[in-house]
């Protein structure tokens, strides 16, 4: 199974809030787990990342938490601001087919409201 | 520092019109890559070229083709467009494949009638 399954489509959340978005996958294989942002118009762009062997990475407001065991991984964006609003992808690399391949997730569209 | 450049931006197609749609990227990275999105569907990979000279099917590569013209460009042809290959292309780079990030143009807009 190469997919990676995000949820959810949408999320609306208050300026301050807390913004979370999931990700699970089911193969193994795969080696390395970026996000993507991606706002209107533009194409996404790197956001943060982390390798299976580490349980939880921060970058500011930008966490991602990664439980192996249940195969799952979350985007969390503490402080959500006004300007977060975008279209976050998941991602998972796995090395197939003689090269190494990224797999998105369908995106999940964010809104944070002032 | 224009990074990767796409054009057009917009293009709107008659069914079995072909056309080809162009990248191009300044950062002297060795693979590059084409992608469609469609809503619910993430992006998939069309065709990748791990270095000049080299070019491999992604995901979803009918009727799509594709030229690694020098180091810098990367082409996509529709030969005979169909309403199903309506999309927003994307055309991304990285040093290598796998390596991260790739770096995205900013998108075409393709819509066949």
């Amino acid at each position: 199974q190469q997919q990676v399954k995000q949820s959810p489509q949408s999320l609306i959340v208050q300026k301050g809030g807390i913004s979370i978005i999931n990700c699970a996958y089911e193969n193994t294989a795969f080696d390395y787990f970026p996000w993507y942002q991606q706002f209107p118009g533009k194409g996404p762009a790197l956001l943060i990342a982390i390798r299976p062997d580490v349980s939880e990475k921060k970058e500011g407001r930008f966490t991602i938490s990664f439980n192996k065991s249940a195969k799952q991984f979350s985007l969390h964006i503490m402080d959500s601001q006004p300007g977060d609003s975008a279209t976050y992808f998941c991602a998972a690399r796995l090395f197939s087919g003689g090269y190494n391949k990224l797999i998105f997730g369908a995106g999940t569209r964010l809104a944070v409201h002032p | 520092n224009a990074g990767v450049t796409q054009t057009p931006k917009f293009q709107v197609l008659k069914t079995g019109q072909s056309m080809t749609l162009q990248c191009a990227q300044d950062m002297n990275h060795n693979s590059m890559y084409w992608y469609r999105q469609d809503p619910g569907m993430g992006l998939r990979l069309i065709y990748y070229s791990a270095s000049e000279g080299t070019t491999d099917k992604g995901e979803v590569p009918n009727g799509y083709n594709v030229s690694r013209l020098n180091k810098r460009e990367f082409s996509l042809r529709l030969e005979s467009a169909a309403p199903s290959q309506t999309s927003v292309y994307f055309c991304a780079s990285s040093t290598r494949t796998g390596n991260q990030p790739q770096h995205f143009g900013d998108g075409t807009r393709l819509s066949i009638l």
